[in-house]
């Protein structure tokens, strides 16, 4: 078992719909949980980012962390064409100092 | 805030090249920066941690002679692809951390590498 799954897709979903991405771990010693937007040869980009177990909103971002159940889920509200994207889970143990573990990134495509 | 800076963005060269691949945070300064590797629709592997001033410490199965890490200052990490082969051309991203290291990490946009 990978230490962190996440379904590739690729997912369509018509422009205004609400997406639901999510990822399963198996370590339960992940404290930090990210999620990660990155476009076609791009690196990268910092989404959201949340400790322990809770929600986090920003905008029409909301992130969803689940220790008991080891799953994280990220929410876009109204989503729009150019939130088409590869969308990556990560967790690490302790803070930004330590390596992060991916998940294999879900491909989200926002039709208009 | 918090921009990692990557150079150069895509390099084309010939089987036998030496390639070196820049780092760079902009406006922090990051005692600890990571280098990952990404093939095709595949997700971000860790190659190696580079710790400024100190040598860096890299994952099982990545070869250190053949991925020589340089972190001589808070601002810049150097990765150089020594001999560089056609199965070593992927995508190389570079990310670092502001601050104390409590803040997640931030991502350079990447260079991609290929090899003729």
């Amino acid at each position: 078992q990978k230490e962190v799954e996440q379904d590739p897709g690729p997912l369509s979903v018509p422009e205004g719909a609400i997406v639901s991405l999510n990822c399963t771990y198996s370590n339960s010693a992940f404290q930090y949980f990210m999620w990660y937007r990155q476009y076609s040869r791009k690196g990268p980009e910092l989404l959201m980012y949340t400790y322990s177990s809770g929600n986090k909103e920003d905008g029409r971002f909301t992130a969803q962390v689940d220790k008991s159940s080891k799953y994280i889920s990220l929410f876009i509200r109204d989503s729009q064409p150019s939130d088409s994207a590869t969308y990556l889970c990560a967790m690490t143990l302790n803070s930004g100092n330590t390596p992060l573990v991916f998940g294999k990134g879900t491909r989200l495509s926002v039709i208009a | 805030g918090a921009v990692v800076s990557q150079h150069p963005s895509w390099v084309i060269c010939k089987s036998g090249t030496s390639v070196k691949i820049e780092c760079r945070s902009l406006d922090f300064q990051a005692t600890t920066m990571f280098w990952y590797r990404q093939f095709p629709k595949q997700s971000l592997m860790l190659m190696a941690t580079s710790n400024e001033g100190s040598k860096a410490t890299y994952e099982q199965g990545v070869e250190k002679d053949k991925f020589l890490i340089n972190h001589a200052s808070l601002t810049l990490s150097t990765l150089t692809v020594t001999s560089a082969h056609p199965e070593d051309s992927s995508f190389y991203i570079c990310s670092a951390t502001p601050g104390t290291g409590d803040e997640p990490q931030h991502f350079g946009d990447g260079t991609r590498l290929s090899i003729l």
